[in-house]
């Protein structure tokens, strides 16, 4: 089982480009996350899906858009990046709402 | 809106020793209260959790105590070692009515050797 696994590792955008994150889990999970880390802030989740073919916001979700593909895919999409969406992204999946989260190795962007 | 206090945000103890980083949580509807430990580079590993209606949970040299009425919950980890260097996040979530998972802001933990 290779968990959560995300694409890109790294990206470097220049301002008002777009690009998507892929996220995708071998564990049969309903429910999927996307959260941003910055520095002092914790982990804010920007959406997450209840299960296949669900989607809802999250505490900062302004900016992104968000595809459940399938039960095992979940992606994110920037369609305007801007200087303050610099961060890593991570996503995560649970069996359920609420259930432990696992988390996949992220994604660091940088927005020029 | 609902927020996760955790301190301190940085901890230094000896090789041996105890640590002990806390939360507060505002929301009274939280009833899963889940321990991130995060290592340089990768995504935050699930290291204990513990539910509304239990108090204490104890894995090998790690515990959380929740305290319901007070609002808040704290993990201890006793004989540190070195390999226990690193990020600790707290979280409260909420599953009924408008799902909620909210961090603290962690807490990095160094153990001297």
């Amino acid at each position: 089982n290779a968990g959560v696994t995300q694409t890109p590792k790294f990206q470097v955008l220049k301002t008002g480009q777009s690009m998507t994150l892929q996220c995708a889990q071998d564990m049969n999970h309903n429910s999927m996350y996307w959260y941003r880390q910055d520095p002092g802030m914790g982990l804010r989740l920007i959406y997450y899906s209840a299960s296949e073919g669900t989607t809802d916001k999250g505490e900062v979700p302004n900016g992104y858009n968000v595809s459940r593909l399938n039960k095992r895919e979940f992606s994110l999409r920037l369609e305007s990046a801007a200087p303050s969406q610099t961060s890593v992204y991570f996503c995560a999946s649970s069996e359920r709402l609420g259930d432990t989260q696992y988390f996949g190795p992220g994604t660091r962007l940088t927005v020029l | 809106g609902e927020n996760v206090e955790q301190h301190p945000s940085t901890l230094s103890v000896q090789e041996g020793d105890s640590a002990v980083i806390k939360c507060t949580y505002s929301d009274s509807a939280s009833n899963y209260f889940p321990w991130y430990k995060q290592e340089l580079g990768k995504g935050p590993q699930l290291i204990i959790d513990i539910r509304s209606n239990v108090g204490e949970k104890k894995d090998q040299r790690i515990a959380v105590t929740l305290n319901k009425t007070a609002k808040h919950f704290s993990l201890h980890i006793t004989e540190t070692q070195p390999e226990d260097s690193a990020v600790y996040f707290c979280a409260a979530s909420t599953s009924s009515g408008t799902y909620k998972y909210i961090f603290g802001t962690g807490t990095r933990l160094k153990v001297l050797a």
